[in-house]
C-alpha cells in the first residue's frame, strides 16, 4: 500500500530539548516536503527536497533542519524547540516534477512547553 | 506570488443540505487545482483535481470546476452526509523557480454536518 509514514504521532517536549520527527515514503517519489498546520493559517511549507542530498527552505524554515540521505526518508529536526513551534506537522511526497498530487502522512502533533 | 483564498468557516449544515465552499486563486499561468480533505485525526488526502481551464473534477459526490475567467475553483456537493464532516483545503502547486515542489494552500474550511 502506498503511504507516507510519520513518527511519532504525538509528542510533548520541553523547550530546548532536541527532537526528530521521522518521515518515510514507499512510492519512490523524488519530492518530499514538511508543512506545519496552524489554525487560520492553513498549511505552510517548512522545507522541501527535490531528491537525495537536495533540500531547500520553504516559507517558514526558522528553527528547523532537514536531511535527505536516502530517497525514502526525510526527517525533520528541531535542534532547540520553542513554544512557538507547537503545531501539527505533516510530511508529504509527490512525483510529477513536484507539481502532481501530494501524499501526506497522518501528522505529528507537537507540543513544546 | 501564488495565493489561495477560501471562504471563512466554520460551516455547519444539516444532513442532505447543499454545500458550497468558495475558493479563488492568484497564480502565474494556469496551474492544476486541487481540493484536499482532512478527516478528524488523519492527514490530508486528495478529494478531486482539475488540470486545465473548464475541467470539472469530481469524487464522492463532490464537484469543482476550474474557472479561468473568475480564477475560481469552488467546491460543491448536492447532499452532504454526516461522514463529510472534515476540513477542506483548496490548493495549487507552484510553477517552479525557488518554490519548486510546493503546494500553496487556502486557510481551510471546517465543515460540520448534523443528522
Amino acid at each position: 500500500e502506498a503511504q507516507v509514514t510519520q513518527n511519532p504521532r504525538y509528542l510533548i517536549t520541553v523547550t530546548g530539548k532536541k527532537l526528530t520527527v521521522t518521515c518515510s515514503q514507499n512510492m519512490n517519489h523524488e519530492y518530499m516536503s514538511w508543512y506545519r498546520q496552524d489554525p487560520g493559517l492553513g498549511l505552510r511549507q517548512i522545507y522541501y527536497s527535490m531528491n537525495v542530498e537536495v533540500t531547500d527552505k520553504g516559507d517558514v524554515p526558522e528553527g528547523y533542519k532537514v536531511s535527505r540521505k536516502e530517497k525514502r526518508n526525510f526527517p525533520l529536526i528541531l535542534e532547540s524547540p520553542s513554544p512557538n513551534q507547537t503545531s501539527l506537522y505533516f510530511c508529504a511526497s509527490s512525483s510529477s516534477g513536484g507539481r502532481g498530487v501530494a501524499f501526506f502522512g497522518q501528522g505529528t502533533r507537537l507540543t513544546v512547553v | 506570488g501564488d495565493s489561495v483564498t477560501q471562504m471563512e468557516g466554520p460551516v455547519t449544515l444539516s444532513e442532505e443540505a447543499f454545500l458550497t465552499i468558495n475558493c479563488t486563486y492568484t497564480a502565474t499561468g494556469y496551474p492544476s487545482l486541487f481540493w484536499y480533505v482532512q478527516y478528524p485525526g488523519e492527514g490530508l488526502q486528495l478529494l478531486l483535481k482539475a488540470t486545465k481551464a473548464d475541467d470539472k473534477g469530481s469524487n464522492k459526490g463532490f464537484e469543482a470546476t476550474y474557472r479561468k475567467e473568475t480564477t475560481s475553483f469552488h467546491l460543491e456537493k448536492g447532499s452532504v452526509q454526516v461522514s463529510d464532516s472534515a476540513v477542506y483545503f483548496c490548493a495549487l502547486p507552484n510553477a517552479g523557480g525557488t518554490s519548486y515542489g510546493k503546494l500553496t494552500f487556502g486557510q481551510g474550511t471546517i465543515l460540520t454536518v448534523h443528522p
